[in-house]
């Protein structure tokens, strides 16, 4: 079935560092991918997202590019702050049916 | 996107309980979903929702102690019966919305103890 494996975490980083969070996928066929983000105590809220090779998506500064090739979809923010520090789970989907969720990197940005 | 309200936001429940969670949505979806969050976990779907239907549930999850209704386009609730400690998770409901490259926005969740 479809699974999509995110990397292990916790991560930490200080303030103004370079993030990557990376994500990889098995599907049939392409799906949407996502990024949500839970910051503490709350609900999911959607980062960004692709629907088709070579899109890229972005919000807040940070960025995804869907690559075919390598069946990924790695986050990037170039600056961190602390106001970032949450988890943030890759999902993908296929049309109407349900997200399929990653196990989520919890990040810690420290000032 | 969406603005999507729980009802209750936690709770504190004795086993052998049951308790219903409510879903409003602040406008019509055909498709909700209901996914369970245990402890430090990621989200597992418990059913799928659409309005006219019953509800289709995963591999692991059954009506009979899952319940959930969907009366209208903005609205659906998921009773969690006969709790036991192992129910203690996060519950959140999403919307689907196809005109918006089918995107999922969800509730902010509510907060499972049984005790």
């Amino acid at each position: 079935g479809d699974s999509v494996t995110q990397m292990e975490g916790p991560v930490t980083l200080s303030e103004e560092a370079f993030l990557t969070i990376n994500c990889t996928y098995t599907a049939t066929g392409y799906p949407s991918l996502f990024w949500y983000v839970q910051y503490p105590g709350e609900g999911l809220q959607l980062l960004l997202k692709a629907t088709k090779a070579d899109d890229k998506g972005s919000n807040k500064g940070f960025e995804a590019t869907y690559r075919k090739e390598t069946t990924s979809f790695h986050l990037e923010k170039g600056s961190v702050q602390v106001s970032d520090s949450a988890v943030y789970f890759c999902a993908l989907s296929f049309g109407n049916e349900k997200l399929t969720f990653g196990t989520g990197t919890r990040l810690t940005i420290i000032p | 996107s969406a603005v999507i309200s729980q009802k209750p936001s936690r709770d504190i429940c004795q086993r052998g309980t049951s308790l219903t969670i409510q879903c409003q949505v602040d406008s019509q979806v055909t498709m909700m979903f209901w996914y369970r969050q245990q402890p430090g976990q990621s989200l597992t779907l418990i059913a799928t929702a659409n309005q006219g239907s019953e509800a289709t549930y995963e591999s692991g999850f059954v009506i009979d102690k899952f319940p959930i209704s969907r009366p209208n386009l903005t609205f659906s609730t998921l009773t969690v019966s006969n709790m036991s400690p192992e129910d203690s998770s996060i519950y959140l409901c999403s919307a689907l919305f196809p005109g918006q490259g089918y995107e999922q926005y969800f509730g902010p969740g509510t907060r499972l103890t049984v005790t």
